[in-house]
């Protein structure tokens, strides 16, 4: 069964820095692109970054440009989401989602974590 | 930026009605229209790509439809399970959700 489980949120001051994971599981990891989505509390979606199968391209959100740094280890099958010079407006939950395909531009998002809560704020 | 406009945003029905959501596109996205559905408290799931496409294990009742700016997911039968908050998504150039519509009882 596919799983994608994101860990690593938290309570952090502004300006300071996280860093967000996600574990998968279940499908064959490096054979697919993987996307960071975040949800504002009571909010709607937001595509924050994504990655390709062998992070030979990468891409973000104009919001998150030059703060946020996606990477993946496909050894450890395992996505991360470097957030620097966090503001309040960074304040969401945070999903992993698996996409369809290799790339991570034009694919849709097949399976999605329950994400991982980040609290900015003094 | 391409903006995604969602309407209605709050939407009341019963069981057994049909009903149809529609995500305008504020410039041509071709067929890249997906729409996700999403329960409270619970990630987002995928149940349409390119438009028309369902996913596996989604039910029959939900079809998509439109093509450039103008696209449609309807829900022929509304069952219990349905009442939630469902996204329709381009991905032709980067990624932009729209807001959102509650269907509600």
């Amino acid at each position: 069964e596919v799983q994608v489980v994101e860990s690593g949120g938290g309570l952090v001051q502004p300006g300071r820095s996280l860093r967000l994971s996600c574990a998968a599981s279940g499908f064959t990891f490096d054979d697919y692109a993987m996307q960071w989505v975040r949800q504002a509390p009571g909010k709607g979606l937001e595509w924050v970054s994504g990655i390709n199968w062998n992070s030979g391209s990468v891409g973000y959100a104009d919001s998150v440009k030059g703060r946020f740094t996606i990477s993946r280890d496909n050894a450890k099958n395992s996505l991360y989401l470097q957030m620097n010079s966090l503001r309040p407006e960074d304040t969401a939950l945070y999903y992993c989602a698996k996409a369809a395909g290799v790339k991570w531009l034009q694919e849709t998002m097949t399976w999605w974590g329950q994400g991982t809560l980040v609290t900015v704020s003094s | 930026d391409i903006q995604m406009t969602q309407s209605p945003s709050t939407l009341s029905a019963s069981v057994g009605d049909r009903v149809t959501i529609t995500c305008r596109a504020s410039q041509s996205i071709s067929s890249w229209l997906a729409w996700y559905q999403q329960k409270p408290g619970k990630a987002p799931k995928l149940l349409i790509s390119d438009v028309s496409n369902l996913e596996s294990g989604v039910p029959s009742r939900f079809s998509g439809s439109g093509s450039g700016t103008q696209f449609t997911l309807t829900i022929s039968s509304l069952q219990p399970d349905d009442f939630a908050t469902y996204y329709c998504q381009q991905y032709k150039n980067l990624y932009t959700f729209g807001q959102g519509t509650k269907l509600e009882i």
